[in-house]
């Protein structure tokens, strides 16, 4: 079974407008990780959030914020205000056990998101 | 902010020939590091975890004796691909979480290696 699913292979979004990117996870770990990551055409990865199993509130990073609900085991990133320079592939990925910082992340096979005029 | 540093970014070489690639963190110590490899149009997958003083972990599937993973210092990563071949050619990226931190990897910016 999936670990990560990002359901949207492909998405849209006007300038200026908000977007939201579905990411759901599958684990029976307790301690874990959410992330989200940017890929640009360059390939680098840019670290854009975080949210923890036992974080109370949902995180926040400027424009980023993640919806988290934890009982429909869901992580999805919303964009606000969309740039053009946001158009690039979005990761979803998870770390299943505590934050030892050692802990490898199991990806999503990501959703593309292009942002038009 | 933390950084990690990968070098090359980018290798052409002939099949059967072994490629080297580093990974850096360049201001905060490593003792784990995590290679990934990505294909075109997918997603990143896991290969090996890359500890400081002892041996890699291998995900299930890949080749130890073709992936060669030696972390030599607090700082640096090497990945070394082995007699490759045009089905190697791929993108492939290192990252590193920073032991100060909590819950945050960091990624270096990849080597695309290309295997004629």
């Amino acid at each position: 079974a999936q670990k990560i699913t990002q359901t949207q292979p492909g998405m849209f979004v006007q300038e200026k407008e908000a977007v939201t990117l579905d990411c759901t996870y599958d684990t029976s770990d307790p301690s874990y990780g959410l992330f989200w990551y940017k890929q640009p055409s360059s390939g680098e990865m840019i670290f854009l959030i975080y949210q923890g199993s036992y974080d109370q509130q949902n995180a926040t990073e400027g424009r980023y914020s993640l919806n988290f609900q934890k009982a429909r085991k869901s992580a999805n990133l919303v964009i606000s205000a969309s740039q053009l320079g946001d158009s690039a592939m979005y990761f979803c990925a998870m770390r299943e056990g505590p934050a030892y910082n050692t802990d490898k992340l199991i990806f999503g096979t990501g959703t593309r998101l292009q942002v038009f005029p | 902010g933390a950084v990690v540093s990968q070098h090359p970014s980018r290798v052409i070489c002939k099949s059967g020939t072994s490629v080297k690639i580093e990974c850096r963190s360049l201001d905060f110590q490593a003792t784990t590091m995590f290679w990934y490899r990505q294909f075109p149009k997918q997603s990143l997958m896991l290969m090996a975890t890359s500890n400081e003083g002892s041996k890699a972990t291998y995900e299930q599937g890949v080749e130890k004796d073709k992936f060669l993973i030696n972390h030599a210092s607090l700082t640096l990563s090497t990945l070394t691909v082995t007699s490759a071949h045009p089905e190697d050619s791929s993108f492939y990226i290192c990252s590193a979480p920073p032991w100060q931190y909590t819950d945050t990897q960091y990624f270096g910016p990849g080597t695309r290696l290309t295997v004629l």
